[in-house]
């Protein structure tokens, strides 16, 4: 199986800041990832897909990123709202597998 | 659009069998394939395999094999999970989502989720 590695597994940053979350697999799959954010008590929600691609009606300030086996997820101009849980999801071979999630806290 | 209405929560003895089911609206139901992962502790999710509504066809992962049976009824557009022989490592929401078939599977649409707990 793949193995999604994602850090980090929690941080803390203020309103306005820029950040960004990793993750990395253990093999190639390509463009295959997509990128979720999960708000207490909800669903996950599609925010990225093939790596690089804004899912309609995310706002622009998340962007989708790869270097090598290391794929990003970056916030610009953290706001209240993007506090949360964000998952990576690798979607290149079954099983589809996921990584160990990262909470987003707002100071 | 896709909506996926999915069971109530429930509680179930260690041992027992629990069905969930996912109802879909919106959509062509055979035109989406029904994937079912796994939400523990709020946190890690794990994909449980999917069915093809319109061939039945299923994929699991390794994992779940014996644990859960996915099935559809197309009368009725609901696609089903059955969890059988529940232990406490079953206790968790599990969430049904809808991949277009032909697209890449990456999950825009979800169910609400439906909360197992095992519990005597």
């Amino acid at each position: 199986d793949i193995q999604m590695t994602q850090s980090p597994s929690s941080m803390s940053a203020s309103l306005g800041d820029t950040v960004t979350i990793t993750c990395l697999a253990s093999q190639d799959i390509g463009n295959y990832l997509s990128w979720y954010q999960q708000k207490p008590g909800k669903s996950p929600k599609l925010m990225i897909y093939g790596a690089t691609n804004l899912e309609d009606g995310v706002p622009s300030r998340f962007s989708g990123s790869r270097s090598g086996s290391d794929y990003s997820l970056t916030i610009n101009s953290l706001g209240y709202d993007d506090e949360g849980i964000y998952h990576c999801h690798q979607y290149y071979e079954y099983p589809l597998t996921f990584g160990s999630g990262t909470k987003l806290e707002i100071k | 659009q896709v909506n996926l209405l999915q069971s109530g929560a429930a509680l179930v003895k260690p041992g027992a069998s629990v069905k969930l089911s996912c109802k879909a609206s919106g959509y062509t139901f055979t035109d989406y394939y029904i994937h079912w992962v796994k939400q523990s502790h709020g946190k890690s999710l794990e994909w449980i395999g999917y069915i093809n509504p319109n061939s039945g066809y299923t994929n699991y992962n390794e994992k779940f094999k014996s644990k859960a049976t996915l099935t559809v009824d197309k009368s009725t557009n609901t696609a089903y999970m059955e969890l059988s022989r529940l232990t406490s490592e079953d206790s968790a929401t599990y969430y049904c989502t809808g991949v277009y078939y032909g697209l890449g599977d990456w999950f825009a649409y979800w169910g609400q989720g439906t909360l197992v707990t095992v519990s005597s």
